[in-house]
């Protein structure tokens, strides 16, 4: 089974909202990184945040990592259509070398 | 553009057949990893190459091997292709030590499907 599970499932909203996307994952990890994937292609980084670090920003993207709750959030501020994708966090166990990834999420931004 | 190239984009088998994919990685690049990504779901690690030896494996069967050659160009084979193998198939390649730690960049991909 996948150690990291996104919330939500899906998400739809209006161009210019905030979107927050959500990861929990199970063990302790070296880092935690969040990918994006347009029509089933291949995936882009986004961000890597290490299991030392509380918060990371870049561009428009922020996320946070709360390792007592063994979970990290994805914040697209001022979404855009092109936004419109599939959100994925990985991860990677302590001591580990393969990485994990969840289910994802899939954004929807509507013009 | 990540750098990282996959062959063939698409690919049309039967059930029982073999099949080979390839990937180039990106330049300086010495570490790779397979992912099969079933429609709708998460990428599934199948396994990790790091100086042409396999560097960790997934909860794939042996009929799933792989090769990594001097310059960091990587194959992955299946054997005895099954009706649920069909899936998008992805490699990575990242530098360094060969752990999993570092970013990993993804090329775009090879659709199989087995009939």
């Amino acid at each position: 089974s996948q150690q990291g599970e996104e919330d939500p499932q899906a998400l739809s909203i209006q161009e210019g909202e905030n979107a927050t996307m959500n990861c929990s994952y199970k063990t302790s990890i070296n880092n935690l990184q969040w990918y994006r994937q347009n029509s089933g292609r291949g995936l882009v980084h986004l961000i890597l945040i290490r299991s030392n670090e509380r918060e990371k920003h870049s561009g428009r993207l922020r996320v946070t990592l709360d390792t007592s709750k063994k979970s990290s959030s994805l914040l697209i501020t001022a979404s855009r259509a092109a936004d419109t994708a599939s959100y994925f966090c990985a991860t990677v166990a302590t001591g580990g070398f393969k990485t994990i990834f969840g289910a994802g999420t899939r954004l929807f931004v509507k013009a | 553009e990540t750098g990282v190239t996959q062959s063939p984009t698409h690919l049309i088998k039967t059930r029982g057949q073999q099949v080979t994919l390839r990937c180039s990685s990106q330049s300086g690049h010495n570490t790779v990893s397979w992912y099969q990504q079933a429609l709708g779901q998460g990428p599934q690690f199948i396994f990790q190459y790091y100086r042409e030896e396999e560097n960790g494996r997934g909860n794939f069967p042996p009929r799933f091997s792989g090769l990594q050659f001097p310059n960091y160009s990587s194959e992955l084979n299946v054997n005895a292709l099954e009706l649920d193998d069909s899936a998008l198939y992805l490699c990575a390649s990242s530098r360094t030590s060969g752990r999993a730690e570092e970013t990993q960049y993804f090329g775009p991909g090879t659709r199989l499907l087995v009939l």
